[in-house]
């Protein structure tokens, strides 16, 4: 069973851009949550979706967006792009995204910003 | 507001010793993670759980409900276990809050 992809592994964008980063989740998961990783703040949720409905959404500002499609993969935006976006972002799968139910992480992207 | 709590932030360890990493949290929760991160970034699950003990070969990760708290322990350590293991709770259908994890490194 193939596990979590994300793509890119590696991203460098220039302050001001946009950029969207992509997540397949493992086959039959339908729960798919995003995490931002940098080294001041830790592992912070930013959201979670699930039959392509958001579900969950942590406390970040409106550039930060998201997307699920009818296969379950799932895309973030981040518009106008600032240094502190600049981090490891995270995504992992789960079946029901429920509570009890063990999610599984990619590899992450790591977003640069210049 | 759950407060996850990790202990110690670093730990420096000789190859075969015993570790444990502890997890406090201030809110009742649902469940809990023990996960693994590795200097490359990817995050691996090591455990989840609400009660009791769980044993995965060398690792064993314990918690206590009553107290709000977690270890995780590595019996016999080596090199390769050299990461960054981070404790994340979950309560109700809210989502996960971590710890700011523990940087284990073992020394050959």
């Amino acid at each position: 069973k193939a596990g979590v992809t994300q793509t890119p592994r590696y991203l460098i964008k220039t302050r001001g851009q946009q950029v969207t980063l992509s997540c397949s989740p493992i086959s039959g998961h339908r729960s798919v949550s995003w995490y931002q990783q940098t080294p001041g703040q830790g592992l912070q949720f930013l959201f979670e979706y699930f039959s392509e409905t958001q579900r969950n959404k942590g406390n970040f500002p409106g550039r930060f967006s998201g997307r699920q499609f009818s296969n379950s993969r799932s895309e973030m935006n981040v518009s106008t792009l600032e240094l502190g976006d600049s981090a490891l972002y995270l995504c992992a799968s789960s079946g029901q995204g429920a509570v009890n139910t063990e999610a599984f992480f990619g590899q992450g992207t790591r977003l640069t910003v210049v | 507001k759950n407060e996850v709590e990790q202990s110690p932030q670093n730990l420096t360890a000789q190859e075969g010793e015993f570790i444990t990493i502890n997890c406090s949290y201030s809110v009742g929760i649902s469940a809990l993670h023990w996960l693994q991160q590795h200097p490359g970034g990817g995050i691996v699950s090591l455990f989840m759980l609400s009660s009791g003990k769980k044993k995965h070969g060398r690792l064993i990760a314990t918690i206590n409900i009553q107290e709000k708290h977690s270890s995780l322990h590595i019996t016999a350590s080596h090199p390769r276990d050299s990461a960054v293991y981070i404790c994340a709770v979950i309560a109700g259908n809210t989502p996960l809050v971590f710890g700011k994890g523990t940087r284990l490194s073992v020394i050959a």
